[in-house]
């Protein structure tokens, strides 16, 4: 069963588009992450939410919509899509609280805007 | 990636031991933890060490943590060439921020 899964694995779309990527866990956790990975692999947090709201949103465009229907989702709407936006996004889950209150990353998607 | 910072490359030989090492800025960090990222898959976490201690060991991997000088390192005895990945060191704050990732290339 996998932790955290992504979809799509890769989408290939051009400039312009409208595109969503979805995230779900399983693992009971009440917060979620998107981190944007670029071509050099430096990986950067886009957003978190903790139990549906969002509590980190960090100078993303607002082309970038995050929606948590519930907390064991959070999937990526991404308006009017740039050559620049291509990367690999990735979803991940914490549990927040005590403990060391490590990361689970979805396997990643890589979006490709032509 | 600005508060945490890696050398980006490591090339070692089967056999010999990395030593991957890592600075960060803000010695509130509660955890700081070691992630691989093989080829085209997600972030796995390594290991993590609690701010309050000074060295973890586990199995091949030993974390050492000097607070004052804010700095982390990974050491891997016996590199196999399934160790070659990037390996990223990240500090919890409210938040996770991550090195920019050192690449880690194992040659026979």
């Amino acid at each position: 069963d996998t932790a955290v899964s992504q979809t799509p694995k890769y989408l290939v779309t051009q400039m312009g588009n409208d595109k969503s990527i979805k995230c779900e866990q399983n693992l009971g956790h009440d917060t979620m992450y998107w981190y944007k990975q670029d071509s050099k692999k430096f990986l950067k947090i886009m957003f978190s939410y903790n139990n549906k709201e969002l509590i980190i949103n960090e100078t993303v465009p607002n082309r970038f919509s995050p929606k948590s229907p519930d907390k064991a989702h959070l999937n990526l709407h991404i308006n009017s899509l740039e050559l620049g936006d291509s990367a690999v996004y990735f979803c991940a889950s914490s549990q927040e609280g005590q403990g060391s209150t490590e990361a689970f990353f979805g396997q990643g998607t890589r979006l490709t805007v032509v | 990636g600005e508060d945490v910072e890696q050398s980006l490359f490591l090339s070692v030989r089967e056999g010999d031991s990395s030593v991957i090492n890592c600075t960060y800025t803000d010695s509130s960090s509660t955890y700081l933890y070691w992630y691989k990222q093989e080829p085209g898959a997600g972030l796995q976490l390594l290991t993590y060490i609690f701010s309050n201690m000074d060295m973890k060991q586990d199995q091949r991997l030993t974390v050492l943590l000097n607070k004052k000088d804010k700095h982390l390192s990974l050491r891997i005895a016996d590199t196999q060439t399934g160790d070659s990945a990037i390996y990223f060191c990240a500090e919890r704050l409210l938040k996770l921020s991550f090195g920019a990732g050192t690449t880690v290339t194992v040659r026979a």
